[in-house]
């Protein structure tokens, strides 16, 4: 089983749709859990953080489900420029930041 | 959001060559990091660094790779005897807050593009 598992893609949708992306993880002790935006031949932007309460910011929202091993990011009213690929980010405990990626999910958000 | 700058942006060489990639931070950072990405594939965990000592490495980060902070500020990753294989985009990284690393969020550079042929 991979890290960090995503689909890769790529989610085709109209402006203004809302769109959901979906992960899993293999490592139960992985602590802190993030979401970046990667454009291409670009780096990695963190997006947000995940937490259990699950967090929102502006059009983006974030879940973690612990128990499932499971992250998602929801993106509402999409935007044009929302078109990218969408990092699934794992660290595991002790920190150090060695952060395990997912291979990431594309986004292409069209008129 | 902190800023690091990598040089070169682009950087090709032959088969057998040494490079030095290098990373600047804005400001005065203790912990750094290295990621590469091949065309196509995930981002990866190549060496942590923190006071001039590595404090973790992958893998992937075997005897050809060695990391160095020369001068205090700049911080490279010296890459010996390159292979075709070793063409990707590397990422040096560091963390939100100075001088604290565990679970902090990363800012990753704009990376060098490194082509062996």
């Amino acid at each position: 089983r991979k890290e960090v598992e995503q689909d890769p893609g790529p989610f085709n949708v109209p402006e203004g749709a809302t769109v959901a992306f979906n992960c899993t993880y293999s490592n139960s002790a992985s602590q802190s859990f993030f979401w970046y935006r990667q454009d291409c031949r670009k780096e990695p932007k963190l997006l947000m953080s995940v937490y259990s309460s699950g967090n929102e910011d502006g059009r983006f929202t974030a879940q973690l489900n612990r128990a499932s091993q499971y992250i998602s990011l929801l993106i509402r009213d999409s935007k044009l420029s929302d078109s990218a690929t969408y990092l699934c980010v794992v660290s595991a405990t002790g920190g150090g930041n060695k952060l395990t990626f997912g291979t990431g999910t594309q986004l292409k958000v069209e008129l | 959001e902190p800023e690091v700058t990598q040089t070169p942006s682009h950087q090709v060489t032959q088969m057998g060559q040494e490079v030095i990639l290098r990373c600047v931070p804005i400001s005065n950072h203790l912990y750094f990091y290295w990621y590469r990405q091949i065309l196509g594939q995930k981002v990866e965990f190549l060496v942590s660094f923190y006071n001039n000592e590595i404090s973790e490495k992958s893998e992937i980060f075997d005897d050809q790779f060695s990391v160095e902070r020369p001068d205090g500020s700049n911080f490279t990753l010296k890459i010996r005897s390159t292979k075709l294989e070793d063409s990707a985009m590397y990422f040096c990284a560091i963390v939100g807050q100075q001088g604290i690393a565990t679970n902090e969020k990363l800012f990753f550079g704009s990376g060098t593009q490194l082509s062996v042929l």
